[in-house]
């Protein structure tokens, strides 16, 4: 299995504040790495598709980038809405494989 | 408009089956590449995919639990069914129904709690 290190775990900030999340897998996923971000009692929502692709109405504060084991999300200039936790998901090979999530807190 | 709805026991026994069933429209698993998957989540911990079934019917389980797991789908192609055998305190999570390799729409979940 591939096994997906996420970092950090916990991350404090304020609004307007520039953010990165960053997942290492454990070998090359050819860049199929996507980001999700998951509020309390609510299913995961993906932002980002294979590194870099912004889904369809996610706001272009959230970018992805990477390739081979390293990839990172980055968040611009905070937002309220944006303080949750975030998942990255490797879909290169079987077994799928989360990173650990990384809750984004008010500072 | 896609939308996918989880549902199933809310609470039952250990060593019990866990019967699962994921109703979806906005598109159809009938069409080429297409492919519905299931993932669980404890709560507070993160995630973890279990299973999918594509549009020719190919099933594919998470190698770690794969000899509990079965996943079908109706023959109008309209919902997708997970079981789980001999469940235990560990199965306890929410689990959720999502399309495509991309994970690209989820459904809400459905809890399930374990415990006699």
């Amino acid at each position: 299995d591939i096994q997906m290190t996420q970092s950090p775990s916990f991350l404090s900030a304020s609004v307007g504040d520039r953010v990165t999340i960053n997942c290492k897998a454990s070998q090359n996923i050819n860049k199929y790495l996507n980001w999700y971000q998951q509020k309390l009692g609510e299913a995961p929502k993906r932002l980002i598709y294979n590194t870099n692709n912004l889904q369809t109405g996610i706001p272009s504060r959230f970018s992805g980038s990477g390739s081979g084991t390293d990839y990172t999300l980055t968040i611009s200039s905070l937002q309220p809405e944006d303080f949750a936790t975030y998942f990255c998901l490797q879909h290169n090979s079987f077994p799928l494989t989360f990173g650990s999530g990384t809750k984004l807190e008010i500072k | 408009q896609v939308t996918l709805k989880e549902s199933g026991p809310g609470m039952l026994q250990p060593s019990k089956t866990l019967s699962l069933t994921c109703s979806f429209s906005g598109f159809s698993l009938s069409t080429s590449g297409m492919v519905v998957s299931w993932i669980r989540q404890p709560s507070g911990k993160s995630l973890e995919w279990l299973a999918a079934i594509d549009w020719d019917g190919d099933k594919y389980y998470n190698p770690s639990l794969k000899s509990r797991l079965t996943v079908s789908k109706n023959t109008s192609n309209t919902q997708v069914f997970l079981k789980i055998t001999s469940v235990d305190i560990a199965d306890t999570a929410t689990y959720y129904c999502a399309r495509s390799w991309y994970f690209d729409f989820w459904g809400p979940g459905t809890m399930v709690t374990v415990s006699s």
